[in-house]
């Protein structure tokens, strides 16, 4: 069955204290891996999407890197304003759910001034 | 352009009521979604849509029911409401054939069932 775990489950960094979080996966097949931010009481925000081992992407303060089994969200001198919950989901190629997401149950980042 | 909207926001249902949930996109999006998210359990699957007119069940569809009667919009409803269906409901869409199903999510709406 496809999974995807995320570690840790709770991050507390001091502003400009760099820091990864990850997302090990198990699919049979990745079509591609998704991170996303959720605040308090809103929805998932869309931050990056990785489809091939070696692929990297970049925003601001986060890099998204993607090997064969996981990925890792590098957060580079974090400031409160990314305090938030991390979300990481990945597709699998064929299935009989065209689309569909596994979502891991997330990191709550905190960072303090 | 509003993106997904989900309304309503909030409600408290008492068991065995019934209601619905809608989802509204803007984006001309093939794909809708909806998912439930608990404490400590990540998001979860209940049905999809993959174009007007057609529904299907994700992981968790038992006590849930959908329709997609016109592309932009995606009913959830619940006809009998159990305390185990107080949650946080997410609605979802995405242009799957060109955007590599980068899914939108809507603002959730928080139900209770007392």
């Amino acid at each position: 069955e496809d999974q995807v775990t995320q570690s840790p489950e709770a991050l507390r960094l001091q502003e400009g204290e760099s820091s990864s979080l990850n997302c090990s996966y198990t699919v049979s097949g990745l079509r591609g891996l998704f991170w996303y931010r959720q605040d308090p009481g809103k929805g998932p925000e869309f931050l990056f999407t990785l489809y091939s081992a070696g692929e990297e992407k970049e925003k601001e303060r986060l890099k998204a890197t993607l090997t064969k089994k996981e990925s890792f969200l590098h957060i580079t001198a974090p400031k409160p304003e990314d305090s938030a919950t991390y979300l990481c989901a990945v597709q699998a190629r064929g299935g009989s759910t065209l689309g569909r997401l596994y979502f891991g149950r997330g990191t709550q980042l905190t960072v303090w001034p | 352009n509003a993106g997904v909207t989900q309304t309503p926001k909030f409600r408290v249902l008492k068991t065995g009521q019934s209601m619905t949930l809608l989802c509204a996109q803007d984006m001309n999006h093939e794909y809708m979604y909806w998912y439930r998210q608990d404490p400590g359990m990540g998001l979860r699957l209940i049905h999809y849509s993959v174009g007007e007119g057609t529904t299907a069940k994700g992981e968790v569809p038992d006590g849930y029911n959908v329709s997609r009667l016109k592309k932009q919009n995606f009913l959830l409803g619940l006809e009998s409401a159990a305390p185990s269906q107080t949650s946080v409901y997410f609605c979802a869409s995405s242009n799957y054939a060109v955007a590599k199903n980068i899914q939108y999510f809507g603002a959730g709406t928080r139900l209770s069932v007392l």
